[in-house]
């Protein structure tokens, strides 16, 4: 799987936009872009994946470069309970020659959210 | 319930203990996952287990077993720890695309099981 680099830290005010940044330069053809987000001491929340198309959800959009080389998250209104870490995934392949995912997590980066 | 759900939440045990976690999903995945996360390391993928197969880390211990009876449970079965495998265990599901076939792959995870080898 490709690897990713995120900025270790990020800060943010209250109700403003959160623009999480993520290069993954070695990205292949079939490989997916995933976001996911974990606060303290809990298990990782999914929130968003994308191919080559920019994507949005309830919860965030997703804007991938048309090289596919690097993207970013956006949390269009971010509140306190956004702080958290966010790591940014590519993978695309099984692990063990199979289909199912071997999500392969790195530091992330620790967006801190102030009021 | 829904979603996926790991007991107990927080575990001590001595070396010589064995115990076992326990993780269920209610969400109709075929695929389940163990990680691990040790203080201020990054998640490590331990077992991917599925019906159809069951995928090993050749990295992992032999004193971690998975176990998976049947779809909906897996099992982490314990047995003569170390203190350095005190950490929080994440278990998580996902609907597998078989073997041989590519796409998206969305993981949920349950609220982690958290280990303390004494």
């Amino acid at each position: 799987d490709a690897k990713t680099t995120q900025p270790p830290s990020m800060d943010c005010a209250e109700g403003r936009a959160a623009n999480l940044p993520c290069n993954h330069s070695t990205i292949s053809g079939n490989e997916y872009v995933y976001w996911y987000r974990q606060i303290h001491s809990q298990g990782p929340q999914y929130i968003i994946h994308g191919l080559k198309n920019n994507e949005t959800n309830e919860m965030a959009s997703l804007i991938i470069t048309e090289d596919r080389k690097s993207s970013t998250l956006i949390l269009p209104h971010a509140t306190l309970r956004d702080t958290a870490v966010y790591y940014c995934i590519v993978s695309g392949q099984g692990f063990g020659g199979t289909s199912y995912g071997k999500l392969t997590f790195g530091q992330g980066t620790i967006l801190t959210v102030h009021p | 319930e829904t979603g996926v759900t790991q007991t107990p939440r927080h575990l001590v045990m001595g070396m010589t203990n064995k115990k076992s976690l326990k993780c269920e999903q209610h969400l109709g995945h075929n695929a389940m996952y163990w990680y691990k996360q040790s203080a201020k390391k990054p998640l490590e993928l331990m077992f991917v287990y599925s019906l159809e197969e069951r995928v090993e880390n050749n990295s992992v211990p032999s004193r971690f077993s998975p176990e998976c009876p049947n779809s909906s449970h897996l099992f982490l079965h314990l047995h003569t720890l170390q203190p350095e495998d005190s950490a929080l265990y994440l278990c998580a599901s996902s609907q597998g695309l078989g073997r041989g076939r590519s796409g998206a792959n969305v993981l949920t995870f349950g609220a982690g099981s958290r280990l303390t080898v004494l």
